[in-house]
């Protein structure tokens, strides 16, 4: 099973503040997802990154997959109370079937306004 | 569509009670996940089913646990007796054929199981 390891498990700051949470492993996906999870509710998709190096972004959020696809990192600018949640990666393995999608704990994210 | 459908929403019930959990998953979709969630252990995987055949039950943390799929639109968790350390909000979730790791997973609302 792949392990992967969140930091910082909690994250509280102020509005407008930037911050930036990691995922790590020591193996390689094929591809890494990232999920957001709001009180109440399951997760929800937020992107897919598929090739090392790749950055990809979603309004004030930059998504990064490590050059050896082993990590990535999540940035938020300038965040809002809305950014609040749990945000949760999840990695896949090619060839892996369905069960290759290991998520990790998950950050949990408050912004104060 | 309505996304997956989760009931019931919250279930509170004594230790040794049997509990069943129901979920219902987007029409068209190949896999169902069951999910645990809890604060100390994460979202863990307990089974999974493909085209309603169960493929991986390793996740399932006792024999007190049961899943089924009779059909593709409907799929049960089963925990028979239930024991306070089971209290958890469990997840259902489908997705659409595996293109070689990794597709999107919907989730549902959840069920928040406390076992007393």
């Amino acid at each position: 099973t792949q392990l992967l390891e969140q930091s910082p498990q909690f994250l509280s700051i102020q509005e407008g503040e930037n911050l930036t949470v990691y995922c790590n492993s020591s193996s390689v996906f094929s591809s890494l997802q990232w999920y957001r999870q709001e009180p109440g509710e399951g997760p929800v998709l937020l992107v897919t990154v598929v090739t090392g190096g790749e950055v990809k972004k979603l309004k004030r959020l930059t998504f990064q997959f490590g050059d050896a696809r082993k990590d990535s990192s999540l940035h938020i600018t300038a965040a809002q109370p809305g950014d609040t949640g749990l945000y949760l990666c999840a990695g896949a393995v090619a060839g892996g079937g369905a069960d290759g999608l290991t998520f990790g704990k998950g950050t949990h994210l408050i912004i104060q306004p | 569509d309505a996304g997956v459908i989760q009931s019931p929403r919250h279930e509170v019930t004594e230790m040794g009670q049997e509990v069943t959990l129901r979920c219902k998953p987007i029409s068209g979709h190949d896999y169902l996940f069951w999910y645990r969630q809890t604060m100390m252990r994460g979202l863990e995987l307990l089974i999974y089913f493909n085209n309603n055949v169960p493929i991986d039950d390793s996740g399932m943390p006792e024999d007190r646990f049961s899943a089924k799929m009779p059909n593709a639109s409907f799929s049960t968790l089963k925990i028979q007796p239930s024991e306070p350390r089971d209290s958890a909000v469990y997840f259902c979730a489908s997705s659409l054929a595996n293109w070689g790791g990794g597709s999107e997973q919907f989730f549902g609302p959840g069920t928040r199981l406390t076992v007393l």
